[in-house]
């Protein structure tokens, strides 16, 4: 059964600072997906990520992939207060005729003054 | 393009009801997919579809069902409603053959009492 974890699971960081998510998988993929969602909304896709070595930028968010390690992290830079969401990664082992992801516990990121 | 939709924003039933969650798509994704999120939580995956007529079972598709009659709809039912089944529910669909990246409906808040 795959297995997914993000950590930390609550980030408490002030405007200005960087930080790092990170999501570790269990079993095999070079599928990953990072989405965002605020509270009480849908969620939002941010990043795929289908190869190893993948990396992303879009703003202050910029997300990595290492199949090998199984690890994906997403590096906020200079955290502004509109980052305040929670962030979610999920893996599609690529096995079976469906993408069927699973997620992690998704990490609840606060920016503060 | 409206993307996935989800009919009713909010339900609250009583223990034993039944009830149908809409979710239709106008991208014409062959892949649609049900998620539960339960406070605090990651999706978890009710069940999927890769087309018409082709529905299978995810991680919790137990008092749930659903059919496939159209590439556009895919409507989940719930069956004799218990408080366990309290959470808000969520449509997805992808095209197959791409990057599979997921696209969400706005979500059901479900609360059975």
């Amino acid at each position: 059964e795959l297995k997914v974890e993000q950590n930390p699971l609550f980030l408490s960081m002030q405007e200005g600072k960087n930080y790092t998510i990170y999501c570790n998988y269990s079993t095999t993929s070079d599928r990953l997906y990072w989405y965002r969602q605020d509270p009480g909304k849908s969620l939002e896709s941010l990043f795929v990520l289908l190869s190893n070595g993948a990396v992303k930028q879009e703003g202050r968010l910029m997300a990595s992939l290492d199949t090998k390690a199984r690890l994906s992290t997403l590096h906020i830079t200079a955290a502004v207060h509109d980052l305040s969401a929670t962030y979610f990664c999920a893996v599609d082992p690529g096995t079976g005729t469906a993408s069927k992801l699973t997620f992690g516990t998704g990490t609840r990121l606060q920016v503060t003054l | 393009n409206a993307g996935v939709t989800q009919t009713p924003k909010f339900r609250i039933l009583k223990i034993g009801q039944s009830m149908t969650l809409q979710c239709t798509q106008d991208m014409n994704h062959n892949y649609m997919y049900w998620y539960r999120q339960d406070p605090g939580m990651g999706l978890k995956l009710i069940y999927y579809s890769v087309g018409a007529g082709i529905t299978d079972k995810g991680e919790v598709p137990n008092g749930y069902n659903v059919s496939r009659s159209t590439t556009e709809d895919f409507p989940l039912r719930l069956e004799l409603a218990a408080p366990s089944q309290t959470s808000v529910y969520f449509c997805a669909s992808t095209l197959a053959g791409g990057s599979y990246e997921q696209y969400f409906g706005p979500g059901t808040r479900l609360t059975v009492t």
